[in-house]
């Protein structure tokens, strides 16, 4: 079974940098796109960043509000997922979740998420 | 951007009822949009894809329409399951963006 579990959010100060890992299993990791979506307390979704499979040299697509703050990186030998975040903001404080397109070309696995929290 | 706007934002209806909720793209997507089911404390679910594709396991009172810049998501009968807020998401550029919500509760 396709499985997404994410980890490292917790409690930062503005300024500060938190990395967020998410750890796949039950699928090919290298053949698939994966994104970073979030969720502030209380709203809606709100897309962070994508990246592409090994098939398209793994390139990155960001959301303005992050790009040149956040920087989106995987692992394919360890089948991980991984979100550097830097320069954190209280408006970044949601929870955020791993998403894997496996058999669509839309977001259809997601992990639970966690909860990044900034806030001096 | 590509602005995706849900009417209505709030739903109230009964177990049994059909409900229909649009999105409408600020310029034309084609058929590249999904509907997401969420639930308090959960992750998203993919219901929808390329507007009307039906995701595996997810039951047939679902449809989806459209194409362009109007779309619809419909419930046949709601089920006690169903009430949970739904999102539209477009992929046919970046950024991808998805609609405000629609809170659907029970009446």
């Amino acid at each position: 079974d396709v499985q997404l579990v994410e980890s490292g959010g917790g409690l930062v100060q503005p300024g500060g940098s938190l990395r967020l890992s998410c750890a796949a299993s039950g699928f090919t990791f290298s053949d698939h796109y994966m994104d970073w979506v979030r969720q502030a307390p209380g709203k809606g979704l709100d897309w962070v960043g994508r990246s592409r499979d090994k098939a398209n040299s793994y390139t990155i697509e960001y959301a303005a509000s992050v790009k040149g703050r956040f920087t989106i990186s995987r692992d394919d030998s360890k089948n991980s997922l991984y979100l550097q975040m830097n320069s954190l903001k209280t408006e970044d404080t949601a929870v955020y979740y791993c998403a894997g397109l496996v058999s669509s070309s839309f977001e259809d696995y997601w992990g639970q998420g966690t909860l990044v929290i900034v806030s001096s | 951007d590509i602005q995706l706007t849900q009417s209505p934002s709030f739903l109230s209806a009964f177990v049994g009822d059909g409900v229909s909720i649009t999105c409408r793209a600020s310029q034309g997507i084609s058929s590249n949009l999904a509907w997401y089911q969420q639930k308090p404390g959960k992750a998203p679910k993919l219901l929808i894809h390329a507007a009307s594709t039906l995701q595996g396991g997810v039951p047939s009172r679902f449809s989806g329409s459209g194409s362009g810049t109007e779309f619809t998501l419909t419930i046949s009968s709601l089920q006690p399951e169903d009430f949970a807020t739904y999102y539209c998401q477009q992929s046919y550029n970046y950024p991808i963006t998805f609609g405000q919500g629609t809170r659907l509760e029970i009446k």
